[in-house]
């Protein structure tokens, strides 16, 4: 079955400090993963997607098959980075998305 | 419209009546998704429609929920005789196409007394 687990359900680091959101994911089959965000008082959106392989907000994810990996990582965080995070999963193809818990990043100033 | 619209923003029942969410998808988008949404349990699938048919209902928590889709536009999901636990935000989505990026709506904000 389908899995996404984000081990961590609350970070808070300080604007300009490295951050990583882990997400890891169980799927036998070829995998597509996803990183949503929603900031506050606004609707659920796509950060980015593995396939892309694209930078957005200064936000990368490379997936790790080998350690079924996602994690979400961003050099120097700014305050206007702070929301809910969550990996999702879908099977190649196919229309269901999976979603972790999320996880609920505050950047302070 | 611009994006996928839900109503109500909110709704607050007594435990045991029945309630609808109603969903406009993105006009053009053939699939369309219901998610729930509670405290620490991150999102939660429960339907997905292709057009009209839904290949998968395999995340319905209940034979207490269904939910339907007319003219492959609107779609309503419906909670008969709701509990607390059914408290939650219920949100829709859709997307072009199965595979393309979905697009979430605002949610419902249901709250069962």
């Amino acid at each position: 079955a389908q899995r996404v687990t984000q081990p961590e359900k609350l970070l808070s680091v300080f604007k300009g400090a490295p951050v990583e959101l882990k997400c890891n994911y169980s799927y036998s089959g070829s995998p597509e993963l996803f990183w949503y965000v929603q900031y506050s008082r606004q609707r659920l959106q796509l950060l980015l997607r593995h396939i892309s392989r694209e930078s957005i907000k200064g936000f990368t994810a490379d997936l790790n098959k080998g350690e079924t990996s996602f994690h979400l990582k961003k050099p120097f965080a700014q305050e206007e980075d702070s929301a809910m995070y969550y990996c999702a999963l879908s099977q190649g193809g196919s229309e269901k998305l999976v979603f972790g818990k999320g996880m609920k990043l505050t950047v302070n100033p | 419209g611009a994006g996928v619209s839900q109503s109500p923003s909110n709704k607050v029942t007594e435990k045991g009546k029945d309630v609808e969410l109603r969903c406009d998808p993105i006009s053009g988008h053939t699939a369309l998704y219901w998610y729930r949404q509670s405290l620490g349990q991150g999102l939660e699938f429960l339907i997905y429609f292709q057009g009209n048919s839904a290949p998968d209902k395999s995340g319905l928590p209940s034979d207490r929920f269904s939910a339907e889709r007319t003219g492959g536009s609107v779609s309503t999901l419906t909670i008969q005789r709701t509990q607390q636990e059914d408290s939650a935000v219920y949100l829709c989505a859709s997307s072009r196409t199965g595979e393309d990026t979905i697009y979430f709506g605002e949610g419902s904000w249901l709250t069962v007394v």
